[in-house]
């Protein structure tokens, strides 16, 4: 069974950072590319950033590029969000999602996990 | 620039159908779209890859119930003998080469 488990969410000072880690099982991470989204209290969806299986294809919303980074580590079944610079609008539950195409760029996302909560507040 | 639209709001009976639609802009009409479904509280659920053509790849799990269709630039999620549990936040999605649109979301409702 895949699954998706994120975790590093919190309470966090405008200006401050964040780590957030997304722990995969149940499939052969090192195969797929990966995605996090987020969603604001009350609002849609929106894409943030895709990293390639062997993390050589990055690519990042306008919203959050220049201030967030996506990582991962293949022998570790992990996905990273490192969160710089935040301000209160970053404030969301943070999902990753499993890219399902097998491409350079993102495509479909075929499963998710649960999301982690982040607030940013003074 | 790709935008995906869909109406805020959506209600049908127990039982019965529904058809909730999701747009691409003018000049995306070729693209494929993804269908997720948001149940209160939780995450995302992937239901399906829908292509131009109408045809589509659903996740794992998904009942027959769920079904895809196309028609020019418009993309169709129909769920036929709707629970309880079909209540939900419905999101299509689409993407380009190096980004991803999401619809604003169409929020279901099972009378």
């Amino acid at each position: 069974e895949v699954q998706l488990v994120e975790s590093g969410g919190g309470l966090v000072q405008p200006g401050g950072s964040l780590r957030l880690s997304c722990a995969a099982s149940g499939f052969t991470f090192s195969n797929y590319s990966m995605n996090w989204v987020r969603q604001a209290p009350g609002k849609g969806l929106e894409w943030l950033s895709y990293i390639s299986s062997s993390s050589s294809n990055k690519y990042f919303a306008d919203s959050v590029q220049g201030r967030f980074t996506i990582s991962r580590d293949n022998a570790k079944n992990s996905l990273y969000l490192q969160m710089n610079s935040l301000r209160d609008e970053d404030s969301a539950v943070y999902y990753c999602a499993r890219d399902g195409g097998a491409s350079s760029w993102p495509k479909h996302f075929d499963y998710w996990g649960q999301g982690t909560l982040v607030t940013v507040s003074s | 620039q790709l935008v995906l639209t869909q109406s805020p709001s959506a209600s049908a009976s127990l039982g019965a159908s529904v058809k909730l639609t999701c747009t691409l802009r003018r000049g995306h009409s070729s693209y494929a779209i993804a269908w997720h479904q948001q149940q209160p509280e939780k995450g995302p659920r992937y239901l399906m890859k829908l292509n131009s053509d109408g045809s589509h790849s659903k996740g794992d799990g998904i009942p027959d119930r769920f079904s895809g269709s196309s028609s020019g630039a418009e993309r169709y999620l129909t769920i036929s003998s709707l629970q309880s549990q079909d209540e939900a936040d419905y999101y299509c999605q689409t993407w380009g080469t190096g980004t991803v649109v999401f619809g604003g979301g169409t929020k279901l409702t099972v009378l």
